[in-house]
């Protein structure tokens, strides 16, 4: 009930290419999805998130697609860069009830090629 | 901007011995978290502290203890270490629940 499934492990995408990365939880008491971002030797770091009261989320050229009914929610990234090449991992919480806690996703490695 | 600091990037340490990770943060955040971070696994909690001397479990506890005696400080205690604790830990910290957590670079430990 508490985990958060992601997929795929790694993932190639040329330069400008259009990069997908999918998550599914099974806790319908989650209500908060962030999506964080990790470079090599660096901490992850908040990208964009989404609450479930809307469908999808645009910052730039990061979209996050939430699907409430399939339990799913995605990150999609247009024109990907090579400077996008990194680790990312989706989490879920509750935030409504008690002390909020991030469950994550195993993560995505990406590589985009130049 | 938020710097959560951990005190070392790599530390080597041998099989028993007690370790010592440290962490602080600058910005009078009131919550601390110790997670691990395994290839396939994700980050996994170990331990958070909501306040001052106040601590929780999380998932993976056993084998680990913490002290936050101060605010900025949280310390992740190895009591007697093992080859499987070797792996990347990584401390977070925020303001309030609610609030985005802000990670620090890791500590990579290996336990020989």
């Amino acid at each position: 009930q508490q985990q958060v499934k992601q997929s795929p492990q790694s993932l190639i995408v040329q330069k400008g290419g259009i990069s997908i990365i999918n998550c599914a939880y099974e806790n319908t008491a989650f209500d908060y999805f962030p999506w964080y971002q990790q470079f090599p030797g660096k901490g992850p770091a908040l990208l964009i998130a989404i609450r479930p009261d809307v469908s999808e989320k645009k910052e730039g050229r990061f979209t996050i697609s939430f699907n409430k009914s399939a339990k799913q929610f995605s990150l999609h990234i247009m024109d990907s860069q090579p400077g996008d090449s990194a680790t990312y991992f989706c989490a879920a919480s509750k935030t409504n009830t008690g002390f909020q806690k991030l469950v994550f996703g195993t993560g995505t490695r990406l590589l985009v090629s130049p | 901007d938020v710097k959560v600091t951990q005190s070392s990037r790599y530390l080597v340490k041998r099989t028993g011995e007690k370790v010592f990770l440290e962490c602080v943060q600058d910005m009078d955040h009131e919550n601390m978290f110790w997670y691990r971070q395994d290839p396939g696994l994700g980050l996994r909690l170990i331990y958070f502290s909501y306040d001052v001397k106040m601590k929780e479990k999380g998932d993976i506890p056993e084998g680990y203890s913490v002290s936050r005696e101060k605010k900025e400080r949280f310390s992740l205690i190895l009591e007697s270490a093992s080859t499987n604790q070797t792996s990347m830990y990584l401390c977070a910290s925020r303001m309030m629940s609610n609030q985005p957590q802000h990670f620090g670079d890791g500590t990579r430990l290996s336990i020989l």
